[in-house]
């Protein structure tokens, strides 16, 4: 099993609609969560951090996550043609600098 | 600006020949890594270090060696490059572990070795 798994799409979305990205992750004392946007040909760029059990909010992102279920989720909403692009959940495993990503989702919004 | 500086972009090289990818942040952060990128594969951390003279393995070291003498440098060196190790490498600082992990990547180094 994966440490981080996401479903690698493409997932596809209609322009305006909300987008929902998945991931979860193997090793139970995760701490910190992140996830990274990376459009074609670019380096990852970081979008959201999340550290604790609930939803955060940060202008049309939204991260949730639930420690329980070992699950981190990432919605976009008026999804635009420009979010198109694949992201990346990231975790952090310890208390240090070993960060863990999944394989990453590309998303696709059409106009 | 601030920034994580790789150099150099694209590199071509032959079986064996030692190189060093360097990379320089702007940023004072503590803590630096470098990543591979494969398809299929994802990104995968090589090393990353904590301050200066602090180092350690990621999930894939084999091959290739890391030092840090200053802050605000991380190289990487490839002492004997194969084939494998074609990749797309990121160099990438944050500001301290944890909660603050967060990285800034630079911009990436296509390396080839033929």
């Amino acid at each position: 099993q994966k440490e981080v798994e996401q479903n690698s799409g493409p997932l596809s979305v209609p322009e305006g609609a909300i987008a929902s990205l998945n991931c979860t992750y193997s090793d139970r004392v995760s701490q910190s969560f992140f996830w990274y946007r990376q459009y074609s040909g670019k380096s990852p760029e970081l979008i959201m951090s999340i550290y604790s059990n609930g939803d955060k909010e940060d202008g049309r992102f939204t991260a949730q996550l639930n420690k329980a279920s070992q699950y981190v989720s990432l919605l976009i909403r008026d999804s635009q043609p420009s979010d198109s692009a694949t992201y990346l959940c990231a975790v952090n495993r310890n208390a240090g600098n070993m960060l863990t990503f999944g394989g990453g989702t590309r998303l696709m919004v059409k106009p | 600006e601030a920034q994580v500086t790789q150099n150099p972009r694209y590199l071509i090289t032959v079986t064996g020949k030692k190189l060093t990818v360097t990379c320089s942040q702007n940023m004072n952060h503590e803590y630096m890594s470098w990543y591979r990128q494969d398809p299929g594969l994802g990104l995968r951390q090589i090393y990353y270090s904590m301050n200066v003279e602090v180092t350690d393995k990621g999930d894939v070291p084999e091959g290739y060696k890391v030092s840090r003498k200053e802050k605000r440098n991380f190289p990487l060196i490839l002492e004997s490059p194969s084939p494998n190790q074609t990749s797309l490498y990121f160099c990438a600082s944050s500001f301290s572990g944890g909660r603050n992990s967060g990285y800034t990547f630079g911009s990436g180094t296509r390396l080839t070795v033929v």
